[in-house]
């Protein structure tokens, strides 16, 4: 168990649609990723933030967005959804904004859109 | 060309077999390199991290980085069924990380 927890774990909606993926990072660590992983694509980087802020952003479409709150759990949000989008979604966090620092993920969220 | 290219195999080995993989990558400002092992239906886990050239060693697990050529590999020593996984490598700098697509590794009893 990496400490990392993301919800839901599964997530099945309809094309056009808007969801929240949810993750909270470990204690203690103030930067969180998203990644998108498919099968054709492999693991692709989406965006990080920092204490709140964001700092790196990825292959993210402009219909995704992200957030990270006070408490430090972070939101992705994903809208006008098509059926590409469906694929698994981690969230990692690390300690600092450092380069040097690993990254540890969370279980991930599966979404499937129909 | 993608920055990190990883066979995706499937590599099938018999246990206790010598385990080599492999990552190539194009951007000569990657500092820093990794490998994660990632099960099915789980999210991937940190195995090896090497930061510029050289060697390192964990238990049955020998990272290997040759800034030189741009070469990334794992071996894997004396394999077990729970090495079944998927292997990522990924490559890095700036505090962002390129990932291979992985490869899907199955030891055989």
């Amino acid at each position: 168990d990496s400490g990392v927890t993301q919800t839901p774990k599964h997530l099945i909606t309809a094309t056009g649609q808007r969801v929240t993926l949810r993750c909270s990072p470990r204690s203690g660590d103030l930067s969180v990723y998203w990644y998108q992983q498919s099968l054709d694509q492999g693991l692709q980087f989406l965006i990080q933030y920092y204490n709140g802020e964001e700092r790196a952003k990825g292959n993210i479409l402009e219909r995704f967005s992200a957030q990270q709150f006070p408490d430090l759990h972070s939101e992705l949000n994903l809208s006008s959804l098509e059926l590409g989008d469906s694929a698994l979604y981690f969230c990692a966090s690390k300690k600092g904004g450092g380069n040097q620092e690993t990254q540890y993920f969370g279980p991930g969220t599966r979404l499937l859109v129909l | 060309q993608k920055e990190v290219e990883q066979d995706p195999g499937p590599l099938s080995v018999p246990e206790g077999a010598i385990v080599s993989l492999n990552c190539t990558y194009s951007n000569s400002a990657f500092q820093y390199f990794m490998w994660y092992r990632q099960y099915s239906r789980k999210g991937p886990e940190l195995l090896m991290y090497t930061y510029s050239s050289g060697n390192k060693e964990d238990g049955r697990f020998t990272a290997q980085v040759d800034k030189s050529s741009k070469y990334i590999s794992l071996f894997i020593r004396d394999s077990q069924p729970s090495d079944s996984a998927t292997y990522l490598c990924a490559a890095g700098s700036q505090g962002n990380l390129i990932f291979g697509k992985g490869t899907k590794l199955s030891v055989k009893p």
